[in-house]
């Protein structure tokens, strides 16, 4: 069982938006505002897309926005591009002891 | 821009060690502040972190792992490495060396990623 528990797939049309949702507890995601989210291709290696819940690196298209609720973190993708098909996955910063954990991940399909 | 690049063996035997290296580029694994961790995926399933040590050479581990694990840095060769003790099946996965970045009161994620390395623990 993920420390963090996100659905096991979202879909959406090319254009629409979709939003993945990642909940934890008051011990992680609502502790802290320190939540990331990774896009992962098959066979590549994870890449950083939100961070600190709603920031976004030099390169993330802005179509990708992260907010978060209490103990709930959620990742936007409007604008859905076929190449936004991906496995995307949450982080959390978990104080001194867990550290850092991960969500079980998403499945977005693009129809 | 930072790169990172893991290597070691693909195959490991049940209750040996497993044993990780990456090489970075365009990156000092001892500069002031940079942090380098090792997170690992079993096939099919989610991320997990391994643990982290800092430019300083502290460490911190997954406490599910922590009595296995070992992390230290080689900073005449630009690489850090991962050490894994008594493996079983469930430590079959694609390991991943990062970038950490922590910022004390401000910041945490991982910027730069490795591809990752499939180590299988099989007899």
């Amino acid at each position: 069982q993920s420390a963090l528990t996100q659905p096991r797939s979202v879909s959406g049309s090319p254009g629409q938006s979709v939003t993945i949702s990642c909940t934890g507890t008051s011990s992680d995601v609502g502790g802290y505002d320190y939540v990331s989210w990774y896009q992962q291709h098959p066979g590549k290696a994870p890449k950083l897309m939100i961070y600190d819940v709603g920031k976004r690196p030099s390169g993330v298209p802005d179509r990708f926005s992260g907010s978060k609720s209490g103990n709930t973190a959620s990742l936007t993708i409007s604008g859905l591009q076929a190449e936004d098909e991906a496995d995307y996955y949450c982080s959390s910063y978990a104080g001194t002891y867990r550290f850092r954990v991960f969500g079980g991940g998403t499945k977005l399909t693009v129809l | 821009q930072v790169q990172l690049q893991e290597s070691g063996p693909g195959l490991v035997k049940p209750s040996e060690t497993l044993s990780l290296t990456c090489a970075v580029t365009g990156g000092s694994v001892s500069s002031g502040s940079s942090y380098w961790s090792w997170i690992r995926q079993p096939p099919g399933k989610e991320l997990e972190w391994i643990g982290y040590i800092s430019y300083s050479g502290s460490t911190k581990y997954n406490p599910s792992l922590n009595s296995r694990v070992t992390i230290f840095v080689d900073t005449s060769k630009k690489q850090f490495s991962l050490i894994l003790s008594s493996v079983t099946a469930a430590d079959t996965a694609v390991y991943y060396c990062a970038r950490d970045v922590q910022i004390i009161g401000r910041s945490y994620y991982f910027d730069y990623w490795g591809q990752g390395t499939l180590v299988t623990v099989s007899s």
